[in-house]
């Protein structure tokens, strides 16, 4: 069974801290990665998407990817009232199905 | 650019009703996918297609289903509504780049 793993929170934060989010998953083959935003209500938004070791800068948000240890993370900088949210995980091991972790709930405290 | 347009946005069912969720893209993506995501939890692909005349089963196929006769559109068929499916409801599309979603079907079944 392929799966991606991760902590359902709530992950609280103050503002302007660092939150960080990470996502284990079990498919060695998998190449792509993204990380999605879901608030309450909506569909998920597209925030990144990475494909190789490292990582990856846009804006207040850095996406990491270990292939090796198997897991992506999330780094929010600077986080923000608005930056609460369910963050999903997905990983497409190239079978046509992406797989998504179950999210994990972000509370950003002004 | 539309992107992905999912119609109704809201609809509540008595159970043993029939009803189409429908589903259209204007990004020539040929993968399009129906996922359900129920109250705190992560997202359930039922089925998939990817491309004009082919579909093929997610996880959770049972009491719904799908045709593809055009590369836009993918609706998605549920013959005798159950209070089982009731749930929020996402189409997304994508070819070689991450899911596009939909604003989501949230369906009632009383």
């Amino acid at each position: 069974q392929k799966e991606v793993e991760q902590n359902s929170g709530p992950l609280s934060v103050p503002e302007g801290a660092i939150a960080s989010l990470n996502c284990t998953y079990s498919d060695r083959v998998s190449q792509s990665f993204f990380w999605y935003r879901q608030y309450s209500g909506k569909s998920p938004e597209l925030i990144m998407s990475i494909y190789s070791n490292g990582d990856k800068e846009d804006g207040r948000f850095t996406a990491q990817l270990n292939k090796a240890s198997q897991y992506v993370s999330l780094l929010i900088r600077d986080s923000q009232p608005s930056d609460s949210a369910t963050y999903l995980c997905a990983v497409y091991p190239g079978t046509y199905k992406y797989i998504f972790g179950t999210g994990t709930r972000l509370k950003v405290l002004a | 650019n539309a992107g992905v347009t999912q119609t109704p946005k809201f609809r509540i069912l008595k159970i043993g009703q029939s009803m189409t969720l429908q589903c259209t893209q204007d990004m020539n993506h040929n993968y399009m996918y129906w996922y359900r995501q129920d109250p705190g939890m992560g997202l359930k692909l039922i089925y998939y297609s990817v491309g004009a005349g082919i579909t093929d089963k997610g996880e959770v196929p049972n009491g719904y289903n799908v045709s593809r006769s055009t590369t836009e559109d993918f609706p998605l068929r549920l013959e005798l509504a159950a209070p089982s499916q009731t749930s929020v409801y996402f189409c997304a599309s994508s070819y070689d780049s991450p899911l596009h979603f939909g604003n989501g079907t949230r369906l009632t079944v009383t």
